[in-house]
């Protein structure tokens, strides 16, 4: 069965460094999300992108934040000058029409020390 | 403000037993619903899905949608241990230019065999 998969499954990072988080949608998939989870909270909408662009974005999602498919497979999310409070699970998800049932990717646990 | 409530539980019951798992959302107009499990550091996996008023079944799940009430809910007959889960559920909701799913805190359930 396709699957959407995430590259790190876990990053550890310093206060104040950038990570990009990499995910693999399925690939007939045109709608493609970011939605994080804190630890014992709920899944939270980050943002949404088709046809190489962002389509919507919440308010969690601000200039810190900034997503890109660079090459026809891959979808990533750089997160700049990381906070503590970004420690989460970030999850990738895609669907194939909008809305749509999303698949998600296992996730990457993100923790800032 | 765009809200999609749960209760959190936890719900436990019997093996064999019925679950019954409810969620409300805010937005009239919200067209697509979703149930998804998610185990304990996992990623949500897609259960369900209704668009129309009226219950769908799909083996021991039943998912029953009334847009009038703005209520959404799930059953579960034969209930397993292995239904030990945070069941979440999925509203779309619509943004200023396109909409979102938004998720429910979640449902803890646990079976007890």
């Amino acid at each position: 069965e396709p699957e959407v998969t995430q590259t790190p499954s876990h990053q550890v990072t310093q206060m104040g460094q950038e990570v990009i988080l990499r995910c693999v949608p399925i690939s007939n998939h045109l709608y493609f999300y970011w939605y994080r989870q804190i630890l014992g909270q709920k899944v939270e909408f980050l943002v949404s992108f088709y046809n190489n662009e962002i389509s919507e974005k919440s308010e969690i999602f601000d200039d810190q934040f900034s997503v890109e498919r660079p090459d026809g497979s891959n979808f990533t999310l750089k997160i700049r000058s990381t906070k503590l409070e970004d420690s989460a699970m970030y999850f990738c998800a895609s669907s194939e029409v909008n809305p749509g049932p999303y698949t998600f990717g296992s996730g990457t646990r993100l923790t800032v020390v | 403000q765009k809200e999609v409530e749960q209760n959190s539980g936890p719900l436990s019951v019997p093996e064999g037993a019925i679950a019954s798992l409810n969620c409300t959302y805010s937005d009239r107009v919200s067209q697509s619903f979703f149930w998804y499990r998610q185990y304990s550091g996992k990623s949500p996996e897609l259960i369900m899905s209704i668009y129309s008023n009226g219950d769908k079944e799909d083996g021991r799940f039943t998912a029953q949608l009334n847009k009038a009430s703005q209520y959404v809910s799930l059953l579960i007959r034969d209930s397993q241990p292995s239904d030990s889960a945070t069941y979440l559920c999925a509203v779309n909701m619509y943004l200023n230019t396109g909409n979102q799913f938004y998720f429910g805190t979640g449902t803890s359930l646990t079976v007890i065999p």
